[in-house]
């Protein structure tokens, strides 16, 4: 096993585009979190999934932002109509055990033009 | 979920001095006290944790302290080299698993 990967590392978008993130977690962690980060700041938590179930979403996710889990393997996370303040890096996290020690991806940062 | 406040936010070093970052928690159920590396482009990285039964833990040139009556715990970097140029996090953690980033900080080796 490889670590958490994310795809695509980088993405370019205009305003107003719908753009979808996918995140493949260690094969045998559980949980799965996406977090946001943007420049000078620690990672904002957005939503986190046990198995294929969402347990938690943060305020900061607004109605434009969808994740999912189907299988409860990998996660996609799907931002319509973005906006410039969307522009960040994105980070997915995966976990075993409660309380966590997560393995991180390497994230994909968001640029909305 | 917990919060915790970290210092200093910004810390520059010789290269073979120590470092030390310290974070304070509130909530005295807290049972674990990771710490995380973050380098540019990267995403933040596990490099040492403790739980709340032990008073420190050691791996080469890394520790975590835990001071429960003061409710603080410290990363020790001793012999610190460029590449431990980096910004560092303690997250808070809550009963779900789900840490809180604050700020961190941002650590520079000067060689």
């Amino acid at each position: 096993d490889t670590g958490v990967s994310q795809d695509p590392r980088h993405k370019i978008t205009k305003r107003g585009q719908n753009v979808t993130f996918r995140c493949d977690p260690i094969s045998e962690h559980n949980r799965l979190y996406w977090y946001r980060q943007t420049l000078g700041q620690g990672p904002e938590f957005l939503t986190y999934f046990q198995n294929e179930a969402q347990l938690e979403k943060s305020r900061l996710l607004s109605d434009r932002f969808s994740a999912e889990r189907p299988k409860g393997s990998f996660s996609t996370l799907e931002i319509q109509r973005t906006e410039q303040g969307d522009s960040a890096m994105y980070l997915c996290a995966s976990s075993l055990y409660s309380p966590p020690g997560y393995t991180f991806g390497s994230g994909t940062r968001l640029t909305v033009v | 979920g917990e919060n915790v406040e970290q210092h200093p936010s910004t810390l520059s070093v010789q290269e073979g001095d120590s470092a030390v970052i310290k974070c304070t928690y509130s909530d005295s159920a807290s049972n674990y006290f990771p710490w995380y590396k973050q380098e540019l482009g990267k995403g933040p990285q596990l490099i040492i944790d403790i739980r709340s039964n032990v008073g420190e833990k050691k791996d080469q040139r890394i520790a975590v302290t835990l001071n429960k009556t003061a409710k603080h715990f410290s990363l020790h970097i001793t012999e610190t080299q460029p590449e431990d140029s980096a910004v560092y996090f303690c997250p808070g953690n809550n009963q779900g698993g789900k840490l809180i980033f604050g700020q961190g900080t941002e650590l520079s080796v000067k060689p």
